[in-house]
């Protein structure tokens, strides 16, 4: 059974700063693995899709890397800002179905 | 464009009470999922449309939900004699095809508060 992990499960840091989110799964026979974004009492916001077979997407700030062979992704948000407040969640389709992380809540501080 | 539409967006009832939540999904989306998410929790899968055709329903709790897509566009979920543990967001989502590489596209999902 899939099993997807995301640490910290919370995280405050200073405007400005660069920082990384990991996600981790215990099963490697993925399709692709999609990052999202929810704010409070709303729905989800895909930010990066990373099929496979790839190694990295990128969306402005953002840059998100998958080692499949490992089970590892990394969310990487460059310069923060208050906006990018939020829970990010980190999601992997396998067999049957996409299997979420319970997510990190981020806080950026002005 | 229109994106993935849910209705309510709350909905409270009184435990017993059976509800029925509306997924519209993206227009010629051919794949739909409904996901419980609890307070604090990732969404978890409940079950899975292919056009009309329920492909996969391993993720609903118990015999109280059900889903239809009868006409392979909007969907509904309905919760009989709702129980406290029921109350969670619910969330659907579309997909244009049915291979597993695309994009899943969320709605805002509904609240149900089960009093």
């Amino acid at each position: 059974k899939q099993e997807v992990t995301q640490i910290p499960a919370a995280l405050s840091v200073p405007e400005g700063e660069n920082l990384v989110l990991n996600c981790s799964f215990t099963d490697s026979a993925i399709y692709n693995l999609q990052w999202f974004r929810q704010d409070p009492g709303k729905g989800l916001t895909s930010l990066l899709l990373i099929q496979s077979s790839q190694r990295e997407q990128t969306s402005g700030r953002l840059n998100a890397s998958l080692d499949k062979s490992s089970g590892r992704s990394t969310l990487y948000i460059a310069a923060s800002q208050p906006g990018d407040s939020a829970t990010y969640l980190c999601a992997v389709w396998g067999a049957q179905k996409l299997v979420f992380g319970q997510g990190t809540r981020l806080t950026i501080n002005p | 464009g229109a994106g993935v539409s849910q209705s309510p967006r709350y909905k409270v009832a009184k435990r017993g009470q059976d509800v029925a939540l509306r997924c519209d999904p993206i227009s010629g989306h051919v794949s739909l999922f409904w996901y419980q998410q609890a307070l604090g929790q990732g969404p978890e899968f409940l079950t899975y449309f292919q056009n009309e055709a329920q492909l996969d329903k391993s993720g609903l709790p118990s015999d109280r939900f059900f889903a239809e897509r009868p006409e392979g566009s909007v969907s509904t979920l309905k919760i009989q004699r709702t129980q406290q543990e029921d109350s969670a967001v619910y969330l659907c989502a579309s997909r244009p095809d049915r291979f597993r590489g695309s994009e899943q596209f969320f709605g805002p999902g509904t609240r149900l508060t089960v009093l």
